[in-house]
């Protein structure tokens, strides 16, 4: 098992320029997790989704959409990029039967210039 | 509503030392708390856990840490530091939620010298 993978690792962006962080998981999770790091603080959540077809907000979604149209893939769309949404992005997924646990990707790290 | 406070934004240790890694945290129901470690350009790997049953719980690599709910409190700890431990480490709570969101601190990072 892969277990789940983050594309790209790294990527500028230009203000206004859109993008789609790619998440993927092959553990058959149900529950999967879009977080964002910024310097010198947790992790704090954007999205999540408890399976495909569904998804809802988390603590600071403005500015991102999200999809889930598979168990495996959990895209993060941002439309119009803006230097606040600089940061380093993790996705997470975990299963039905294990409720505590989430397991994270190596992240992406975003640059908006 | 959860929240996490971790008491020091770096920590650093000498090469054999304990390590201790302070956490409280805020909730209105019984916490599921959890550490998790940062190692440099890699994701969060959980080092341990505590749901229910004993409060000192152990982890990988040697740590564990002790849930005291009196002292709101789940402060990791390490009895002699390897170099490899640098590291960030992030304490977190379970909202305990039908999603089961996790509320991370802010994180700890440790460093470890000779």
């Amino acid at each position: 098992n892969a277990g789940v993978t983050q594309t790209p690792k790294f990527r500028i962006l230009k203000i206004g320029q859109s993008m789609t962080l790619q998440c993927t998981q092959d553990m058959n999770h149900n529950y999967m997790y879009w977080y964002r790091q910024d310097p010198g603080m947790g992790l704090k959540l954007i999205y999540y989704s408890v399976g495909a077809g569904i998804t809802d907000k988390g603590e600071v979604p403005n500015g991102y959409n999200v999809s889930r149209s598979t168990t495996e893939d959990f895209p993060l769309r941002l439309e119009l990029a803006a230097p606040s949404q600089t940061s380093v992005y993790f996705c997470a997924s975990r299963s039905l039967a294990d409720k505590e646990t989430q397991y994270f990707g190596p992240g992406t790290r975003l640059l908006v210039l | 509503a959860q929240s996490v406070t971790q008491l020091g934004s770096h920590v650093s240790v000498s090469e054999g030392a304990l390590v201790l890694l302070r956490c409280n945290y805020s909730s209105s129901v019984p916490p599921y708390l959890f550490w998790y470690v940062q190692y440099p350009n890699q994701g969060l790997q959980l080092l341990l856990k505590y749901t229910t049953g004993a409060t000192l719980v152990k982890g990988i690599n040697g740590f564990e840490a002790e849930f005291k709910k009196s002292e709101t409190s789940f402060h990791l700890t390490k009895p002699s530091a390897h170099m490899s431990d640098a590291a960030e480490y992030f304490c977190a709570v379970n909202d305990r939620g039908g999603y089961n969101k996790l509320i991370f601190g802010a994180g700890t990072r440790l460093a470890v010298h000779p």
